[in-house]
């Protein structure tokens, strides 16, 4: 139980174009999810958190007209990289917590999409 | 956990040993703590977690010390196994919501 996929695993594009993100719980329903960026070497850096059918909550820093965040549903949120550049490549990994499971409180990670901007 | 920085602390361990990767935290208000093990290109793998009413709590092969009057976390990993090389991260939350996460150790296993 707990699972939590992404899709697509990797992407390159051209600078300029826009990147979209899917998150999916698998097994649960996701009250809420969260999207994170790392860098090589370095610790997860959290971007923003959506709950379902409400407007996602952008961490300091984090553009939110460029990182479009939906959360349609209990089980999928996408994240859209918008104009996206060079320095927008990344590990873009997201989480989600569950309802109805008895550890609602922890976050299980996706597998993580690798984001190569030309 | 610990801000983060461009250095990962790393730890080398030989295979059957035991392996202790420490973290220290920031926010004396958390009150919920988690390690996660990434491996490379991998999205992090929840392994155990605890409570700031508790000090100790043991999974399979792993334990987890939490001591509040220092604001230190440790996670202990008996006979520890090719497998288990990885990075470690510790996180912490004030309110069972948003995680901070620390830098993350690497633990490498010689055979």
């Amino acid at each position: 139980g707990a699972v939590v996929s992404q899709h697509p695993s990797w992407v390159i594009c051209k600078s300029g174009t826009s990147v979209k993100i899917e998150c999916r719980s698998l097994d649960f329903q996701a009250t809420t999810m969260f999207w994170y960026r790392q860098f090589p070497k370095q610790s997860l850096m959290l971007m923003a958190t959506s709950n379902e059918g409400s407007k996602a909550t952008y961490e300091q820093g984090v553009e939110k007209d460029k990182f479009l965040i939906n959360h349609a549903s209990l089980t999928l949120s996408t994240l859209t990289v918008t104009s996206a550049h060079p320095e927008d490549s990344s590990f873009y990994i997201c989480s989600a917590r569950g309802r109805g499971r008895g550890d609602a409180d922890t976050q299980y990670f996706g597998p993580g999409t690798r984001l190569t901007v030309l | 956990g610990e801000s983060v920085g461009l250095h990962l602390p790393t730890l080398s361990v030989q295979e059957g040993d035991n392996s202790i990767i420490n973290c220290a935290y920031s926010n004396s208000a958390s009150d919920y703590f988690i390690w996660y093990k990434q491996e490379s290109g991998k999205g992090p793998q929840f392994i155990i977690d605890i409570r700031s009413n508790m000090d100790k709590r043991q999974g399979q092969r792993v334990t987890v010390l939490l001591n509040k009057t220092v604001k230190h976390l440790s996670l202990q990993i008996a006979a520890t196994q090719p497998g288990d090389s990885a990075v470690y991260f510790c996180a912490e939350s004030p309110n069972d919501y948003k995680l901070s996460f620390g830098a993350g150790t690497t633990v490498t296993v010689r055979a």
